[in-house]
């Protein structure tokens, strides 16, 4: 069946670490993006790619980079400097960046800091 | 102001009752609305997008008021099934822009 696959499902990161979240699609999507969904805050986007080889960031790029190698792929690595990493991350694409593109979400990562 | 407001409730509801409610939106630019549900700590999904004239899927409407820039969801006859949280969801000019959700409880 086709879908998103992020992993790990729980990950705990020390001060000064660095650590990357997986995305994966096999829905042949071009578009891919990540969020961050806080208690009682709406998701916010960290950052979006169109196509493969070229990514932006979204509103709250800052502690964070991507890389979109291979179009089924779209990890996300938080560095040391995101001061409060704590959060849900969600994965998610679609066909392409478009008004009425419906998203398909990953099952998310929840991130904590040890 | 945030792009997308919503009221966070939670409306807690029998089984069988109508419970409604809104999400106000900043940008009156904005293309396209949507309503994803999402149920506790897991992914969003889309329930329904939302379309000038309104529209129905089964037991629940949405509307859009554009001059007023807001978005209604109305459910009918409430399943115990129907717990979740509600995302309102914005695109407007290159992203989606979510709302911090409406939680929904119906209770037995």
């Amino acid at each position: 069946d086709g879908g998103i696959t992020q992993s790990p499902k729980y990950l705990f990161r020390k001060e000064g670490q660095n650590v990357t979240l997986s995305c994966e699609q096999n829905l042949n999507h071009d578009a891919m993006y990540w969020y961050r969904q806080d208690p009682g805050q709406g998701l916010r986007l960290i950052y979006y790619s169109q196509i493969v080889n070229d990514f932006q960031k979204g509103d709250i790029a800052e502690g964070y980079s991507v890389s979109r190698e291979k179009k089924e792929s779209f990890p996300l690595t938080v560095t040391s400097a995101q001061k409060n990493p704590t959060a849900f991350y969600l994965c998610a694409s679609s066909v392409a960046q478009a008004p009425n593109e419906k998203l398909f979400f990953g099952s998310g990562t929840q991130l904590s800091v040890l | 102001r945030k792009e997308v407001e919503q009221d966070p409730g939670p409306f807690n509801v029998p089984e069988g009752a109508t419970v409604a409610f809104n999400c106000t939106y900043s940008n009156s630019a904005s293309q396209s609305f949507f309503w994803y549900r999402q149920d506790c700590r897991k992914e969003p999904k889309l329930l329904m997008s939302v379309y000038s004239s309104g529209n129905e899927d089964g037991r629940f409407t949405a509307q859009l008021n554009r001059a007023s820039q807001y978005i209604s969801l109305l459910i009918r006859d409430s399943k115990l099934s129907d717990s979740a949280t509600y995302l309102c969801v914005v695109f407007n000019d290159y992203k989606l822009s979510f709302g911090a959700g409406t939680t929904v409880t119906v209770r037995a």
